[in-house]
């Protein structure tokens, strides 16, 4: 089974700290994604990667930027947080070999920012 | 850009009975792929079924199966003799795939709909 573990599950900042969100995947993932999930509005996408050093904004990534130095791991990175940032954030990969490949998710961060 | 719209904030039947969560879509693309997530207390995000635009044969996966209507842009989700663990937050998602390769956009999610199977 495919296992993509997302360092935290709770965390607390402060406002204008830089945050970092880890997310580790075990299958070898080409692609890898960050949504953000907030009550009433699913599942947003932050920014997604094709491969290593590689990056794409996604829907919402005002705020946000990524590194991907390794294929397993894709990183999130809240430059200067704010209290709109307090969210779940959910890590996902996905294989691109066969077109109708699911993403696979992480078990999310729940952040709060004070 | 791609939309997904989940009519039903929330729903409540009772077990045993089938129950029907809607989603509706807006493209312009010819080929995609439909998904439905289910997202139980535990925040696990899990694959529940998925379908290929250009297949006109519904998918089915045991007790789940979708009625997927191209031309209206609608992919419902029918979850047949509902249990209690089937409650959770429902989740239609649209991809388009970026290249022939298979590499894709993220996935566009619908703001979900809130299951819960009374006993």
């Amino acid at each position: 089974d495919v296992k993509v573990t997302q360092s935290s599950r709770y965390l607390v900042k402060r406002t204008g700290e830089k945050v970092f969100l880890e997310c580790v995947q075990d299958m070898d993932h080409e692609n890898m994604f960050w949504y953000r999930q907030d009550p009433g509005l699913g599942l947003r996408l932050i920014y997604f990667s094709y491969d290593v050093k590689m990056k794409e904004k996604g829907d919402i990534p005002e705020g946000y930027s990524v590194s991907r130095e390794k294929k397993e791991r894709f990183s999130l990175i809240l430059e200067s947080a704010s209290t709109n940032q307090t969210s779940m954030y959910l890590c996902a990969s996905r294989s691109p070999g066969v077109p109708n490949q699911p993403q696979h998710f992480g078990d999310g961060t729940r952040l709060s920012i004070l | 850009a791609q939309t997904v719209t989940q009519s039903q904030p929330e729903m409540s039947v009772q077990e045993a009975e089938t129950v029907t969560l809607s989603c509706t879509y807006d493209t312009s693309e010819n080929n995609y792929y439909l998904f439905w997530y289910k997202q139980p207390p535990s925040r696990q995000m899990i694959l529940v079924i998925r379908q290929e635009a250009y297949k006109q044969q519904n998918a089915t996966e045991n007790r789940f199966s979708v009625n997927f209507q191209k031309a209206a842009k609608s992919f419902s989700l029918k979850i047949s003799d509902s249990q209690l663990g089937d409650t959770a937050m429902y989740f239609c998602a649209f991809m388009r795939p970026r290249y022939s390769g298979g590499g894709a956009d993220g996935l566009t999610f619908g703001k979900g709909t809130h299951l819960i199977i009374q006993p």
